[in-house]
């Protein structure tokens, strides 16, 4: 079955402690993305992958690290994490950035730091 | 960064209805997407949109790309109970320093009371 998949669904944490969430695809997708979702803000893009080793910064990108050294693989970084911070995270491929080709989101990761 | 601006926030409608809602951006976008994202879920594509005054359906559904670039609407005739969950269109900028970012809506909250 085609799928993302996320983990941890949850996850509560402590300010200042590092944490990964990771997001793994299946479909041999090129572009992966990370969002965050907050009330009234619809998701915001975080970080964008077009290809392995190749990564760019999204909308709101700070705080935030990511890596792609598989294709498959982009996992979200978080080395401080701060309670602005707290937020619903989506992962998301596609087969290809350009032409915004159908993108395949995961389940969702609920992040609180306190 | 671009903005979208979606519109209702929310929507509050009777079985066998239509909606309509739209959004408008201050920049141009290639592409528009439109989502749904039911409760615990990641978004779901609904429609794709290409070109400019590009209209399609797909079921009850009906999205146009403005002629202008600027903005979408999406159009759901004869609402369902389970058409409720949140709408969400995307914009993708397609290039320049824009190549590869999508930038979501506010998200639209539809209820459908039987």
């Amino acid at each position: 079955e085609a799928q993302v998949t996320q983990n941890p669904r949850y996850l509560i944490t402590v300010t200042g402690k590092k944490l990964t969430v990771t997001c793994s695809q299946n479909m041999n997708h090129e572009y992966m993305s990370w969002y965050r979702q907050d009330p009234g803000l619809g998701l915001r893009q975080i970080y964008y992958s077009m290809n392995v080793e190749v990564t760019d910064k999204g909308d709101v990108p700070e705080g935030y690290k990511v890596s792609r050294k598989e294709k498959r693989n982009f996992p979200l970084i978080l080395e401080s994490p701060s309670p602005n911070q707290t937020s619903l995270y989506f992962c998301a491929s596609s087969f290809r950035a350009l032409g915004g080709t159908e993108a395949f989101f995961g389940q969702g990761t609920r992040l609180t730091v306190v | 960064g671009q903005q979208l601006n979606q519109s209702p926030q929310s929507m509050f409608i009777q079985e066998g209805e239509d909606v309509s809602m739209n959004c408008t951006s201050s920049s141009i976008f290639n592409t528009w997407l439109w989502y749904k994202q039911d409760p615990g879920e990641g978004p779901v594509l609904l429609i794709a949109l290409y070109k400019a005054g590009e209209l399609t359906s797909n079921g009850r559904l009906t999205a146009q790309f403005g002629i202008t670039r600027k903005d979408s609407f999406l159009n759901i005739s004869a609402s369902i109970p389970s058409d409720v969950g949140i709408y969400f269109c995307a914009g993708y900028g397609g290039g320049g320093t824009s190549y590869g970012k999508l930038t979501f809506g506010q998200g639209t909250i539809l209820t459908v009371h039987p």
